[in-house]
């Protein structure tokens, strides 16, 4: 079974700008987690997915925003970027909502805003 | 706001030490989880523990959940150079809403 995929990989933006981040979970996985990591922060929960719907939301503004499509596979949007949103985003896929079985984390999109 | 802080958060030993990592936090969690980062990758889970005072063991790696389900810990017996990585716990909320990750634990262990 192919693992999460995540795209791109790396990307490099300026302020003010958009970004769209993509998902593909694990076939038959219908949770999507989306999470935020950087060197200060750590690793902060943005997001749950559940069969198109937002089960919950971290501590976030909202130009954070994203969506699941009726094949699981999930975007995370990031409008008016920010210096401070540099960091690593890596989603994780799930079978059932979260916190009941295994997530499997993707290897991230690395994201630079200059 | 629910925190898990680790400690410590840098850790560098040689190979064959022991070694143990906490995770603690003044919130009960439904149940904790540990992975490991390796750079350039997402994290991979080790262990989820679910009942206070549980107690599991994966080869050298020894798991506990505090009795109160508040914290946990990381034993590593005999480390060697693959169990280097970034060492982070999680906790799940009560309800299952969302996943609050510790600050993290930088291992390196040398030949």
């Amino acid at each position: 079974k192919a693992g999460v995929t995540q795209t791109p990989r790396y990307l490099i933006k300026t302020r003010g700008q958009q970004v769209t981040l993509s998902c593909s979970p694990i076939s038959g996985h219908r949770s999507v987690s989306w999470y935020q990591q950087t060197p200060g922060q750590g690793l902060q929960f943005l997001f749950e997915y559940f069969s198109e719907t937002q089960r919950n939301k971290g501590n976030f503004p909202g130009r954070f925003s994203g969506r699941q499509f009726s094949n699981s596979r999930s975007e995370m949007n990031v409008s008016t970027l920010e210096l401070g949103d540099s960091a690593l985003y890596l989603c994780a896929s799930s079978p059932s909502p979260l916190g009941l079985e295994t997530q499997y984390f993707g290897p991230g999109t690395r994201l630079l805003v200059l | 706001t629910q925190l898990l802080e680790q400690s410590p958060q840098f850790l560098s030993i040689q190979e064959g030490e022991n070694l143990t990592v906490y995770c603690n936090s003044s919130s009960v969690f439904s149940s904790l989880q540990w992975y490991r980062q390796e750079p350039g990758e997402g994290p991979v889970l080790l262990v989820t523990v679910v009942t206070g005072g549980e107690v599991k063991k994966l080869k050298r790696l020894t798991f506990q959940f505090g009795d109160a389900r508040k914290d946990s810990s990381l034993h590593i017996t005999a480390a060697q150079p693959g169990d280097t990585g970034l060492y982070l716990c999680a906790g799940v909320t009560t309800g299952f809403q969302k996943l609050v990750f510790g600050t993290g634990t930088r291992l390196l262990v040398s030949p």
